[in-house]
């Protein structure tokens, strides 16, 4: 079975500054990655996700993240954080072409931007 | 597009009563919906698969006959919660999955057992 580990689990930033969140995954195969944000009060999002071709992907309010095979890692990165990105951020793994897999998520981290 | 609605968004029942919630997918069809929970502070946990016209798959150490589910149609899945206990209390999110294998996630229903 998949495993995500997310390392910090509470961060704070002060608005402007660059963020990335790191996030681990263990499977011995193929698999599809996402990250999903969880703002106060509100439902999940999804902000992007890797499927297969070009590791570097982009997603939605200026959010990226890079698959590293070789480090089983997807880091999601921004280079300016607003005081609008604080919110819960989860990675999540599934068996890729695994069809009806449902995803297993990291813990989660606790983003607070401070104005 | 990819909305997924829930209902109710939260529910207080007394111990011994069942409790369902229906989810839907809005604007698609979706032949896989997920259930997951979610405790406080915690992440989401995969409950069970639900697949349009046929049987649930549930993950290991839930148990089917207290949480029963049904899909129905391609845009609505419900979960039971039967003879509902304290320790059921808990924030229940569900998810459909598009023909691009990603899921969209509804707003969850929080379930408060007395």
């Amino acid at each position: 079975a998949q495993s995500v580990s997310q390392h910090n689990h509470h961060v704070i930033l002060s608005e402007a500054a660059s963020l990335e969140l790191g996030c681990n995954y263990s499977y011995g195969g193929t698999v599809n990655l996402f990250w999903y944000v969880q703002y106060p009060g509100q439902h999940l999002q999804l902000l992007l996700k890797y499927f297969s071709g070009d590791p570097l992907v982009k997603g939605i309010k200026g959010f990226e993240a890079e698959f590293i095979k070789s480090k089983f890692s997807f880091n999601l990165r921004k280079p300016s954080v607003q005081w609008s990105d604080t919110a819960e951020y989860f990675c999540a793994v599934n068996v890729a072409g695994g069809g009806a897999d449902g995803l297993t998520f990291g813990k989660g981290t606790h983003l607070i931007i401070q104005p | 597009g990819a909305v997924v609605s829930q209902h109710p968004s939260w529910v207080i029942c007394k111990s011994g009563t069942s409790v369902k919630i229906e989810c839907r997918s809005l604007d698609f069809q979706a032949t896989t919906m997920f259930w997951y929970r979610q405790f406080p502070k915690q992440s989401l946990m995969l409950m069970a698969t639900s697949n349009e016209g046929s049987k649930a798959t549930y993950e290991q150490g839930v148990e089917k006959d207290k949480f029963l589910i049904n899909h129905a149609s391609l845009t609505l899945s419900t979960l039971t919660v039967t003879s509902a206990h304290p320790e059921d209390s808990s924030f229940y999110i569900c998810s459909a999955r598009d023909y691009l294998e990603t899921q969209y996630f509804g707003p969850g229903t929080r379930l408060l057992v007395l």
